[in-house]
């Protein structure tokens, strides 16, 4: 069975760096039919995919985040991690990862996410 | 960018009912789309995708039609379980995007 398990501060102030790694345990992210992903939740709202990457290095950024984003793998940790900049009180939020399929693009295993509060 | 229109944003209802829920799609999105259950503080679980394909360990009272812009998820007998917010997500764009979430409250 996949596990995923973010990992990184709870409080980030403003402006500063939101750092995130996800281990993954059951499977290895150098498998080629997954995309890894990130996706937040504000509290009390909708989804929101951040962006994914694919084993080779690939990846994709939602277009409104895309100039503060960078998303790494580390095939020898088996992890695979979000940076996200210049951080405002806007980035609040639930931040889970989670595998995507490849084919289907639907997210089938999913982290238990971690809050990420922006405040100084 | 595609939206994702998701009715009701709420609903009551008994154990056992029949629950439908739909989602509809600024464009055509083709059998993209996928269907979630998400707890209070949990993380999303995946019910159905490519519109009608069932997951793996998800029991048979999901299920999942539409194609184009048009998609609907039934729970043909709600039970004690069910009651969550479920979510939309097309995935013919990259990245694809949610619905606003229908919430299921007991009657």
């Amino acid at each position: 069975q996949v596990q995923l398990q973010e990992s990184g501060p709870g409080l980030v102030k403003p402006s500063q760096t939101l750092s995130l790694t996800c281990s993954v345990s059951g499977g290895s992210v150098s498998n080629g039919g997954y995309y890894w992903s990130w996706i937040r939740q504000h509290p009390g709202k909708g989804l929101e995919w951040i962006g994914y990457i694919y084993y080779s290095g690939s990846t994709f950024y939602n277009p409104s985040l895309k100039s503060r984003i960078t998303i790494s793998v580390d095939t020898s940790e088996n992890q695979f991690s979000l940076n996200l900049n210049a951080v405002t009180a806007a980035d609040t939020a639930v931040y889970y990862c989670a595998r995507a399929n490849l084919v289907s693009t639907a997210l089938e295993y999913w982290g238990q996410g971690t809050l990420v509060t922006v405040s100084s | 960018d595609i939206q994702m229109t998701q009715s009701p944003s709420s609903l009551s209802a008994s154990v056992g009912d029949r629950v439908t829920i739909t989602c509809r799609a600024s464009q055509t999105i083709r059998s993209y789309l996928n269907w979630y259950q998400q707890k209070p503080g949990k993380a999303p679980k995946l019910l159905i995708y490519s519109a009608s394909s069932l997951q793996s360990g998800v029991p048979s009272r999901f299920s999942g039609s539409g194609s184009g812009t048009d998609f609907t998820l039934t729970i043909t007998s709600l039970q004690p379980e069910d009651f969550a917010t479920y979510f939309c997500q097309e995935s013919f764009s990259t990245p694809g995007t949610f619905g606003g979430g229908t919430y299921v409250e007991i009657k």
